[in-house]
């Protein structure tokens, strides 16, 4: 069935390090890929996403692209700041929206 | 819009009683789904809507009752509620097309004594 493994945490940074989570998929069909961003106390909200292998999804300078080869999403950003101190979530839809278990990050000054 | 709305924030329950989680959205998407997040366990879909008046169980259902009267209200009921039941729960919603994105409520904090 379908399925994400995402890296376990926690994941600790400095301020202006560069940042990768992976992503890896298993889907049958035509899924779409998706990054999703918590902070303490919120719900989840979209950060980026892919629909068809190759696209690049990005937003607030994260990037992850949809690579069928590997069946990856790895998440990335060149700069990390304090205020992206949060939990990711990868995730994909087959006949349902389907989770990775989320990979906490923390960047400290 | 407001979007995707839960009530309560919070609540705290003793063991056997019964409560209703509220969810409600405004963007007239088909399809809604409740979710528990628990730590280290990531999201788990307890029960999800793909209409007013079709429900199905998701992977961890056992406990929860739901309803979908309406598109917009998908309300979850704890019957008889246990300490195993305490959690972060979030209801979603998204529309029926493959890659639309599903957005996610602020979260009820649950606690069960």
């Amino acid at each position: 069935g379908d399925s994400v493994t995402q890296m376990e945490g926690p994941v600790t940074l400095s301020e202006e390090a560069f940042l990768t989570i992976n992503c890896t998929y298993t889907a049958t069909g035509y899924p779409s890929l998706f990054w999703y961003v918590q902070y303490p106390g919120e719900g989840l909200q979209l950060l980026l996403k892919a629909t068809k292998a190759d696209d690049k999804g990005s937003n607030k300078g994260f990037e992850a692209t949809f690579r069928k080869e590997t069946t990856s999403f790895h998440l990335e950003k060149g700069s990390v700041q304090v205020s992206d101190s949060a939990v990711y979530f990868c995730a994909l839809t087959g006949n349902q929206f389907y989770f990775g278990t989320g990979t906490s990050l923390t960047v400290i000054p | 819009n407001a979007g995707v709305t839960q009530t309560p924030k919070f609540q705290v329950l003793k063991t056997g009683q019964s409560m209703t989680l509220q969810c409600a959205q405004d963007m007239n998407h088909e399809y809604m789904s409740w979710y528990r997040q628990d730590p280290g366990m990531g999201l788990r879909l307890i029960h999800y809507s793909v209409g007013a008046g079709i429900t199905d169980q998701g992977e961890v259902p056992n406990g929860y009752n739901v309803s979908r009267s309406t598109t917009e209200d998908f309300p979850l009921r704890l019957l008889s509620a246990a300490p195993s039941q305490t959690s972060v729960y979030f209801c979603a919603s998204r529309s029926s097309g493959r890659g639309d994105t599903q957005y996610f409520g602020p979260g009820t904090r649950l606690t069960v004594l």
